[in-house]
């Protein structure tokens, strides 16, 4: 497709299980962008790569938390041991360019994660 | 601690008439600021932005104007038309700041424009 596509778009899962979402960015972009959107807030940065390269993970809440981009294409984020308070929309955007200073991102429609 | 503030959690306006959504932050190191716009069930789209080092921007029925002494910026549509009902969120970066990349966004105002 044209857009950035994240998969599932919904998932729920028993607190203590580990869930894994992933993100087809637009093809080309080179940045990609991990935000995490909870109900009546605005998406909060969680961590940004650069090609394969993982430039900054300082808004990962925990050591929980881990991403991948392997092949400098598609991302994981990876949640362990999820916990109730991980519930929210996780969102992939992606950059044409890098460090697209406060630039356009394009969003996905998000995964919504749901820990019971 | 929200560095970025968008105090309205919604607005109704008439077709036609004009919508004024506003935000505020606080951070001194934001340099840049855009605004999105999102559908139920879609991700947030760019709509427009602007530098720090000017006043206003202008694209089509959308203006965005920053007034930096008072960290105040605004966007106007200008006639807001039914399809213009979203929610819209502001954001802000520090370009110059090596955090060039991270947007900071607001909780976001629900527009609604009535026919």
């Amino acid at each position: 497709g044209a857009g950035v596509s994240q998969s599932p778009r919904y998932k729920v899962t028993k607190r203590g299980q580990d869930v894994a979402l992933r993100c087809d960015p637009i093809s080309g972009h080179v940045s990609l962008y991990w935000y995490r959107q909870a109900l009546g807030q605005g998406p909060e940065f969680l961590t940004y790569f650069n090609y394969e390269a993982q430039q900054d993970k300082s808004g990962l809440p925990n050591d929980r938390f881990s991403a991948e981009r392997p092949e400098g294409s598609i991302s994981t984020l990876t949640i362990q041991r999820t916990e109730q308070r991980d519930s929210a929309m996780y969102r992939c955007a992606s950059s044409p360019t890098r460090d697209r200073a406060g630039g356009e991102l394009f969003f996905g429609e998000g995964s919504r994660l749901t820990v019971l | 601690d929200q560095q970025v503030k968008q105090n309205s959690p919604s607005l109704s306006v008439q077709e036609g008439r004009i919508s004024i959504l506003n935000c505020d932050y606080t951070n001194s190191m934001f340099d840049y600021f855009l605004w999105y716009k999102k559908y139920p069930a879609e991700g947030p789209t760019f709509l427009i932005s602007i530098s720090s080092i000017k006043d206003k921007n202008e694209d089509g029925r959308f203006t965005v104007f920053l007034n930096k002494s008072a960290k105040h910026l605004s966007l106007h549509i200008v006639p807001s038309q039914p399809g213009d009902s979203a929610v819209y969120f502001c954001a802000a970066s520090a370009r110059s700041g090596g955090s060039n990349y991270k947007l900071t966004f607001g909780k976001g105002t629900l527009l609604t424009v009535n026919p």
